[in-house]
């Protein structure tokens, strides 16, 4: 079956920290692959995504590659802030066209100044 | 960016009640929208697909006459939890899909925290 795994959080890292969460996936096919953030009181809101083997999804200073040969969707950033502290879940879509989302646990992450 | 609201944000209810829970889309009309399930620490479970004017699609394991959807206009969604027990208590979350912003974009409402004594 389709399925995500996301490192475990929680995770608290400086101001100016590299940042990396670890997001591997279990598909049929080729997924699209996302990721997705959630802010205090605020619903889940797409952060980047992902369509095909070695692309690229790039937002807010987020990097992550789509890597089909380790199935992996890991997300990075050279350099955190403050207001970068929130959620973040790991998701695929399994059919192209088709509209359904299988997330990851999520992983919270606090950023201290 | 879209907006997708929700209410009420938290509902505490006793035992053997019902409980209604409205997604709305605010600004855009959403002919899809979606109703996830989340425990503490878990994934987002997708429940349901909610389908404007027609009946909703449950994922295996979800029971319809336990959680009834209704998606009577292109901006509203309902979720009831009927005859709540203590196990229904979770984190309920909608979604609701726009049309002009591709297929594969979703925008989420924040959440209805659930406790049922």
């Amino acid at each position: 079956g389709n399925s995500v795994t996301q490192m475990e959080g929680p995770v608290t890292l400086s101001e100016e920290a590299f940042l990396t969460i670890n997001c591997t996936y279990t598909a049929t096919g080729y997924p699209s692959l996302f990721w997705y953030v959630q802010y205090p009181g605020e619903g889940l809101q797409l952060l980047l995504k992902a369509t095909k083997a070695d692309d690229k999804g790039s937002n807010k200073g987020f990097e992550a590659t789509y890597r089909k040969e380790t199935t992996s969707f890991h997300l990075e950033k050279g350099s955190v802030q403050v207001s970068d502290s929130a959620v973040y879940f790991c998701a695929l879509r399994p059919i192209q066209g088709a509209q359904k989302l299988v997330f990851g646990q999520g992983t919270r992450l606090t950023i201290n100044p | 960016g879209a907006v997708v609201s929700q209410h009420p944000s938290w509902v505490i209810c006793k035992s053997g009640t019902s409980v209604k829970i409205e997604c709305r889309s605010l600004d855009f009309q959403a002919t899809t929208m979606f109703w996830y399930r989340q425990f503490p620490k878990q994934s987002l479970m997708l429940m349901a697909t909610s389908n404007e004017g027609s009946k909703a699609t449950y994922e295996q394991g979800v029971e319809k006459d336990k959680f009834l959807i209704n998606h009577a206009s292109l901006t509203l969604s309902t979720l009831t939890v009927t005859s709540a027990h203590p196990e229904d208590s979770s984190f309920y979350i909608c979604s609701a899909n726009r049309p002009l912003a591709g297929v594969d974009e979703q925008f989420f409402g924040p959440g209805t925290r659930l406790t049922v004594l």
